[in-house]
């Protein structure tokens, strides 16, 4: 039973456009989300999250938006670069249940194009 | 500031053979975690510890992984016997143990049984 799902397993853009990464969830218990970077050979990074009582949070380049009542959040990178290549995770957590259990999704791999 | 430590990076061995992996969590970081990465797979968590009390162990397959924390610091998750399907990448993470906080991930361990 996949939780978290990332149904692009790559995506391809040109340096300069946006990047939009995509998740949905099924649980709607999880009330924390979160995007980890991960280039190969390295563990994941963590690069922005989102409380559910949000529905955007700005990091510079980076945007991610969470749409509870479609169970969807977005992760959306403008302008995209390509130092950004990297496969990205989402991932969902219980905070107050579950001690920060991290769910992830099966990840989604960018290619920034110079 | 250091950041998570493991080795070994990379671990060859025969099936049937036991395996160990070592962690050190970031100085200060109570909790720590051993997640599981199947190719083309987000990280699925196998244990977490909180100092040295494993408070979630369900996803660990006990008749031939076990874990320990001695003195809430480091960690070892060890494979006895090792089979095929256990060839895989092994991360540790740490968090400072509040609920939401970050997790830090270690670069992993790529085990390849034979």
């Amino acid at each position: 039973d996949q939780q978290v799902k990332q149904n692009s397993p790559s995506l391809s853009v040109q340096e300069g456009r946006i990047s939009i990464l995509n998740c949905d969830y099924t649980n709607s218990m999880f009330d924390y989300f979160l995007w980890y970077k991960k280039y190969p050979a390295e563990g994941p990074t963590f690069l922005i999250s989102i409380s559910s009582i949000k529905d955007k949070n700005e990091d510079g380049r980076f945007t991610v938006f969470l749409n509870k009542s479609a169970k969807h959040l977005s992760l959306h990178i403008v302008p995209s670069q390509p130092g950004d290549s990297a496969v990205y995770f989402c991932a969902a957590s219980w905070v107050n249940n579950q001690g920060g259990k991290l769910i992830f999704g099966q990840g989604t791999e960018l290619s920034v194009k110079p | 500031e250091a950041g998570v430590v493991q080795s070994p990076r990379y671990k060859i061995i025969e099936k049937k053979q036991p395996v160990a992996f070592w962690c050190n969590p970031i100085s200060g970081h109570n909790t720590l975690y051993w997640y599981l990465q199947n190719l083309g797979q987000g990280p699925e968590l196998l244990i977490r510890y909180e100092n040295e009390e494993a408070v979630d162990d369900s996803q660990l397959p006990k008749d031939r992984f076990s874990a320990e924390r001695l003195k809430g610091v480091d960690s070892t998750l060890k494979i006895q016997p090792a089979e095929l399907g256990d060839s895989a990448v092994y991360l540790c993470a740490s968090s400072a143990g509040q609920a939401g906080d970050e997790q830090y991930f270690g670069p992993g361990t790529r085990l390849t049984v034979t």
